[in-house]
C-alpha cells in the first residue's frame, strides 16, 4: 500500500515568509508525528496528533510553528516569519496507535531552505 | 527524562565482517528502544524495536540488538556486512508509562562498508 507522503519535497523561501508543509499519512493510521532534522543531527520531535487533536506539542520551538490535522488524516505544518535557523528537513511519520512505542512509518521529508 | 548516546559518529567495516553500532541510553521508567536506518534520499525505516519482551531482538536484514539493563546499552550488530548496509543508523529511546513521555533520537552513526 501507499506509504507516508510529504509535499513539497523541497521548499526554498526567503527570510520572513510563511510556509506550509503537507503530510499524507498511511490510511487508517490514527497517530501522526512531525520531526525536524538538522544537518548532522538525529530527528527532533516537534508535535504529534492522535486523531484531530494535538496530543503533545511540547517540541514546537516557538509560536511561529503551528500544525493542524482538521479531519484526522492529512496534516499541515505551518511556519510563520521564517528564519534562516528554520532550514532543515521536516519529517512526518504515522502509526496505527498513539503511543511512542508503536512502530512509526516515515515519509521522505521536506527539505526547507530559508535564504 | 530520557536520553540516548550513540558512541560513534562514523563506523567503517569491510564487506563480510561483523558490524557493531553502539548505543547507550538513560530512562526514568521502562524504556522502549528502537533502531532506525536512513538510506540516502529515503525515509527512515524501522530495523527493530525492544518493548520489554525478549532482551535479544531480531530485526530486518540480519540485524539484531540486545537490551542490557545493567549496562544501559542497546548495541546493534550484524554478523556479516553487505554493501547495501551503508547508511545512517539512529538509536531511539522512549519511556513507557512515564508522565513525561518523549521520544529521543540519537545523533546517528554513519556506517561505511569497504569493498
Amino acid at each position: 500500500g501507499a506509504g507516508v507522503s510529504q509535499t513539497p519535497s523541497n521548499k526554498v523561501t526567503e527570510k520572513g515568509k510563511y510556509v506550509e508543509l503537507r503530510c499524507d499519512p498511511i490510511s487508517g493510521h490514527t497517530a501522526l508525528y512531525w520531526y525536524r532534522q538538522s544537518l548532522g543531527q538525529g530527528p527532533e520531535f516537534l508535535i504529534y496528533f492522535q486523531g484531530t487533536g494535538a496530543a503533545d506539542d511540547s517540541g514546537l520551538p516557538n509560536d511561529r510553528f503551528f500544525a493542524v490535522r482538521p479531519e484526522g488524516s492529512v496534516s499541515t505544518l505551518k511556519i510563520q516569519r521564517t528564519e534562516r535557523g528554520d532550514s532543515a528537513v521536516y519529517l512526518c511519520a504515522s502509526s496505527r496507535g498513539g503511543s511512542f512505542t508503536d512502530t512509526q512509518y516515515f515519509g521522505p521529508g521536506t527539505r526547507l531552505t530559508v535564504l | 527524562a530520557q536520553s540516548v548516546t550513540q558512541l560513534d559518529s562514523h563506523v567503517s567495516v569491510s564487506e563480510g565482517t561483523p558490524v557493531l553500532l553502539r548505543c547507550n541510553y538513560s530512562s526514568s521508567y521502562s524504556p522502549s528502544l528502537f533502531w532506525y536506518v536512513q538510506h540516502p534520499n529515503k525515509g527512515l525505516q524501522l530495523l527493530l524495536k525492544y518493548t520489554s519482551a525478549a532482551t535479544l531482538v531480531k530485526g530486518i536484514n540480519g540485524f539484531e540488538a540486545e537490551f542490557k539493563k545493567s549496562e544501559t546499552s542497546f548495541h546493534l550488530t550484524k554478523p556479516s556486512a553487505h554493501m547495501s548496509d551503508a547508511a545512517e543508523y539512529f538509536c531511539v529511546v522512549s519511556d513507557q508509562g512515564g508522565r513525561d513521555d518523549k521520544i529521543i533520537f540519537g545523533k546517528g552513526t554513519r556506517l561505511h562498508i569497504l569493498p
